[in-house]
Order: structure tokens, then sequence, then C-alpha cells
């Protein structure tokens, strides 16, 4: 059973950077694509980018100028680094495994981050 | 690249049908067969139900079908329980994003 479980800090200072990490446990890391998604009550379901084992990434072009995704193989894990956060990234960020069917399949438990000054 | 648009909230009675609409363009739900659902319950994560635009992953229910008419795809939900209360997403490949969510919808089953 695929289980993703992601880590980091829950509040920001405006104009730090964000920082989140996605464990993956129980499926191949190299076979697919992994994402990240954010939910706010504004905007709803936000799409970030994806990056698979070879460190080929896809972003969502409205955030790229501020993200950072990275892949760590030796430990099955993928981060995403969100620059110069302001009130409006206030969010709960979610990891994804892409699918091969352009579906997300399994998620992470999602994890709030606030920031506030 | 805008969300793609879903009703606010939609309402059944116990073992009713309805249906949820979800419209794009032709660059996304009208461009490809890439549309799939997810449900969702407060404070967890989404699940996928429909992906492909019709097709189930293992273990969802078969009261969930998915179709798509030209840039408007759509779920429906038949035999409602009171299980199915949640919030619903669609999604799309696009050619911008390459992904994009809908604006979600509320089911309240009455």
């Amino acid at each position: 059973q695929v289980q993703l479980q992601l880590w980091g800090a829950g509040l920001l200072k405006p104009s730090e950077t964000l920082s989140l990490t996605c464990g993956v446990y129980g499926e191949s890391f190299s076979t697919y694509y992994w994402s990240w998604i954010r939910q706010t009550p504004e905007k709803g379901l936000e799409w970030f980018g994806e990056i698979n084992s070879s460190g080929n990434i896809n972003f969502n072009p409205s955030l790229k100028s501020r993200v950072t995704i990275s892949i760590d193989t030796s430990k099955n894990q993928y981060s995403l680094k969100l620059y110069s956060v302001t009130a409006a990234d206030t969010a709960v960020y979610y990891c994804a495994k892409s699918s091969g069917w352009f579906a997300f399949d399994y998620w992470g438990q999602g994890s709030l981050v606030t920031v506030s000054s | 690249q805008s969300a793609l648009t879903q009703p606010a909230s939609v309402s059944g009675s116990p073992g009713q049908s309805i249906t949820i609409s979800c419209t794009g363009t032709n660059s996304d739900v009208g461009g490809y067969n890439f549309v799939s659902w997810y449900q969702q319950y407060p404070g967890k994560a989404p699940k996928l139900i429909i992906y492909e635009v019709s097709s189930r992953p293992s273990g969802v229910s078969n009261r969930f079908s998915g179709s798509k008419s030209g840039n408007t795809a759509s779920l429906t939900i038949s035999g409602l329980q009171a299980e199915d209360e949640a919030d619903y997403y669609c999604s799309s490949y696009t050619t911008s994003s390459p992904f994009v969510f809908g604006t979600g919808t509320e089911v309240n089953v009455l």
C-alpha cells in the first residue's frame, strides 16, 4: 500500500521560504511523477508541479518563478520550496502521486502552512 | 489557466441520482480524455474516484460514473447515500499547466 507522509514548518512570516518534504513508502519511486498541490478556501485546489526520479520537472507556469522542487531517490523523498511567501500562500499543502492516467491516485495527509506576521 | 467551472452545490435525497458538471475549454476538458474526479471529506485529503473520464480505480463504488461531452465532463452519483455527502472536484490535463482543478461542488444529501 502506497503511503505519502509530509512534514515541514507550519508557521512562516511574510518573505520567508516555505519548505516541505514528502516521504514515499510502499512504492517504487522510479516509475511515476510526484506532485505538490495546495488548497485554499479562495482558490480551491492548485497544482504546483511534479518531479520524477530522473529529475524531470513540470511546473505550473503561474508559480514557477517562486518554486523549487527537488528529489532524493536514496531516501524516497521529494521536496518543495516556495520563496518569498505572503499571506496568500496560506494553505493546506499536499503531496500526491501522479498516476499514469494524468490523475493523482495517492495523497499525503496534508499540512497546513500559515503565513502571518 | 482558469479553474474549471463546477456548481457550488448539488443536493439530492437518498436513493436519487445526481450529476455534477465540470466545464472547461478545448484546451483542457474538451481536448483530452484525461478528466479525473476526487471526493473530499472535511479535513481529509482528496480521494481519486474517476480517472480518464469514466474509469474507476479498484475499490471505488460503481455508483460513481463519469462521462464527457465537448468541453463539459460530468460525474453521476446513483443511489445517493448519506456517506456521499462530501466535496467533489474535477481535474483535467491541460496544454498550459499541465493540470487544472475545478472549483469544487458540495454534495448535500437531504
